[in-house]
């Protein structure tokens, strides 16, 4: 079975600096996603960005990047420039493709931004 | 154009009682999920639907049952409801096997309470 470690519990960044949030994953496969959603107080869920483990190339979406490093099956979230609307939770999460496409979600790290 | 709907957004139930959560997906998405985020957890897979059959199961109750109906919509039943099924009830929904594009689109979830 998969499973997605993230160690951070809590972090915490001034506005405007950056921020790396990390996770790790325990995978035998080697075609899958691996995901950063947000959820703010709403509760909803956001995608931040995604990768593709047959991908080499970083994954960036504006001010958010990734550094996707698959042998050692880790995949950290860099929020540059932070702004008071990424305080939220962000949860990391792996999908094996496979008949089914589930997501695998790391317990999730709280970000508070301070201004 | 309309993302993931589910209804309702809020339930109270007491405890005993049924509950039914409904989805409806993005439209030409053939695959649904369902997940159960209890109060500062990550989100745990409980079922998928690929082309209304079942395509996955994860740690979903005996108590709940699931189906997707022929529109694609989903629901998801829940019977004997106890205080510990209180939750956020998201579903998700994508292209299915073989096109899949890397992306599951969540609806804002259903918040089910049992008194």
């Amino acid at each position: 079975a998969q499973t997605v470690t993230q160690s951070q519990p809590e972090m915490s960044v001034q506005e405007a600096e950056t921020v790396t949030l990390s996770c790790t994953y325990d995978t035998s496969e080697s075609d899958y996603y691996l995901f950063w959603y947000k959820q703010p107080p709403s509760r909803q869920m956001i995608l931040v960005i995604r990768q593709e483990a047959y991908k080499q190339q970083n994954a960036t979406e504006n001010r958010f990047s990734v550094n996707f490093q698959k042998a050692a099956k880790s995949f950290s979230l860099k929020i540059s420039d932070s702004q008071l609307g990424d305080a939220a939770m962000y949860f990391c999460a792996f999908l094996r493709l496979t008949y089914g496409n589930k997501l695998v979600f790391g317990a999730g790290t709280i970000l508070r931004v301070k201004s | 154009a309309a993302g993931v709907i589910q209804s309702p957004r809020h339930l109270i139930k007491e405890k005993r009682e049924t509950a039914t959560l409904k989805c409806y997906p993005i439209s030409r998405h053939d695959t649904v999920y369902w997940y159960q985020q209890g109060p500062g957890q990550d989100p745990q897979f409980l079922i998928s639907f690929y082309e209304k059959m079942q395509s996955d199961k994860g740690s979903i109750p005996d108590r709940f049952s699931a189906q997707q109906f022929s529109d694609y919509h989903s629901e998801l039943n829940m019977s004997s409801l106890e205080l510990g099924d209180s939750a956020l009830y998201f579903c998700a929904s994508s292209k299915g096997q073989g096109v899949f594009t890397g992306e599951l689109f969540f609806g804002e979830g259903s918040r089910l309470t049992v008194l």
